[in-house]
């Protein structure tokens, strides 16, 4: 089955405490993105990956690392992760610019 | 600034009647749209897609309308259902205020079915 597989889906953590967040896609996808998603805010584009070994800064990139090695993964980065990044976190993946783009389920985080 | 943006927070409707949901773009050099259904505890699901030599792009009971004079997008949902409760959201590719590459999406219109 076509999917993007995020993990962990919940995540409680404290200030300062480094992080990953996985992200997979096993469609082949080159462009792989990170979003978070705050009440009245929506979805804003944190970091983008064209493809293997290119990333880019999205809309609010401020406190987050990515990294691109192998094709199929994503992992989002907080090195010292701060209560303003409680969030819902969501990756996404697509061929390329112009098309569909697949989101996975999500990663509920909250920073104390 | 360049954005995405949509009408209504929440848009309620009778189960059986149509449902339009309204999105504006600023930008007029977007090319390619997207319209996403999410569901609770759930990530976007995509929906139906138009570029921008289409003015109209039919799915199973959804319709999407671009209109570019007006830079204005519409999702038609016919004989809602209620499985279509969710919160609907425009995409457009390429439009981030900061210039990055990805999709750009409005905050997102809640759709509630009364029975």
């Amino acid at each position: 089955e076509a999917q993007v597989t995020q993990n962990p889906r919940y995540l409680i953590t404290v200030t300062g405490k480094k992080l990953t967040v996985t992200c997979s896609q096993n469609m082949n996808h080159e462009y792989m993105s990170w979003y978070r998603q705050d009440p009245g805010l929506g979805l804003r584009q944190i970091y983008y990956s064209m493809n293997v070994e290119v990333t880019d800064k999205g809309d609010v990139p401020e406190g987050y690392k990515v990294s691109r090695k192998e094709k199929r993964n994503f992992p989002l980065i907080l090195e010292s992760p701060s209560p303003n990044q409680t969030s819902l976190y969501f990756c996404a993946s697509s061929f390329g610019e112009g098309t569909e783009a697949f989101f996975g389920q999500g990663t509920r985080l909250t920073v104390v | 600034g360049e954005s995405v943006g949509l009408h209504l927070p929440t848009l309620s409707v009778q189960e059986g009647d149509n449902s339009i949901i309204n999105c504006a773009y600023s930008n007029s050099a977007s090319d390619y749209f997207i319209w996403y259904k999410q569901e609770s505890g759930k990530g976007p699901q995509f929906i139906i897609d138009i570029r921008s030599n289409m003015d109209k792009r039919q799915g199973q009971r959804v319709t999407v309308l671009l209109n570019k004079t007006v830079k204005h997008l519409s999702l038609q949902i016919a004989a809602t259902q209620p499985g279509d409760s969710a919160v609907y959201f425009c995409a457009d590719w390429g439009t981030s205020g900061g210039g990055a590459d990805g999709l750009t999406f409005g905050k997102g219109t809640h759709l509630i079915i009364q029975p």
